[in-house]
């Protein structure tokens, strides 16, 4: 079974907008994080926000959100007020077992995001 | 963008050649890791390293061998490069107040 779920390839939203980026997860340590990454054209990796599976309230960065559902095993990216430049790939991931520094990540297979005029 | 860089950042080569990817990293981080992307798989784990000649595998980790002689290099190697190893290979680093992991620029290898 997959580990970590994007049932979304593309989307597109009207700038100035919200988008939700779906992520669904599947893991029976009951310690682990979530993250999201962005990813534009260009190609790099950019970390955007984390949530722990402790953490008793969602995580919040500027105008990115997780939407973290412990039960449903979901932790879908909110970006708020879209702009032209939120256009990429959006990669949630997963680590399991408690945080430390040598913790890997399993990946989904990401969302792409078009933002429109 | 933790001090991370790659090299070559472009390789076209033959199938059958061997190929070494460089990670270099300044900031001394111990954990090191390799991942390549391909369309339709997100990043998947090859390598990964714990420390100078501490290194383990990932889940795709078939046709390529690490190397960690020092702290700030983390050597990727495809003794006999395929096809099937044209991809994007990001290095990554543990970092950050969450233990992200930082990412390199990314290599584009393309086996002929």
């Amino acid at each position: 079974a997959q580990k970590i779920t994007q049932t979304q390839p593309g989307m597109f939203v009207q700038e100035k907008e919200a988008v939700t980026l779906d992520c669904t997860y599947d893991t029976s340590d009951p310690s682990y994080g979530l993250f999201w990454y962005k990813q534009p054209s260009s190609g790099e990796m950019i970390f955007l926000i984390y949530q722990g599976s402790y953490d008793q309230q969602n995580a919040t960065e500027g105008r990115y959100s997780l939407n973290f559902q412990k039960a449903r095993k979901s932790a879908n990216l909110v970006i708020s007020a879209s702009q032209l430049g939120d256009s990429a790939m959006y990669f949630c991931a997963m680590r399991e077992g408690p945080a430390g520094g040598g913790n890997k990540l399993t990946f989904g297979t990401g969302t792409q995001l078009k933002v429109e005029l | 963008d933790a001090g991370i860089t790659q090299s070559p950042r472009h390789k076209v080569t033959e199938t059958g050649t061997p190929v070494t990817l460089r990670c270099h990293q300044t900031e001394n981080h111990r954990y090191m890791y390799w991942y390549r992307q391909d369309p339709g798989h997100g990043l998947r784990l090859i390598h990964y390293s714990y420390g100078v000649k501490d290194t383990d595998k990932g889940e795709v980790s078939d046709g390529y061998s690490v190397s960690r002689s020092k702290t700030e290099d983390f050597l990727l190697t495809l003794e006999s490069a395929t096809s099937s190893q044209t991809s994007v290979y990001f290095c990554a680093v543990t970092s950050g107040d969450y233990n992200e992991q930082f990412f390199g620029p990314g290599t584009r290898l393309t086996v002929l």
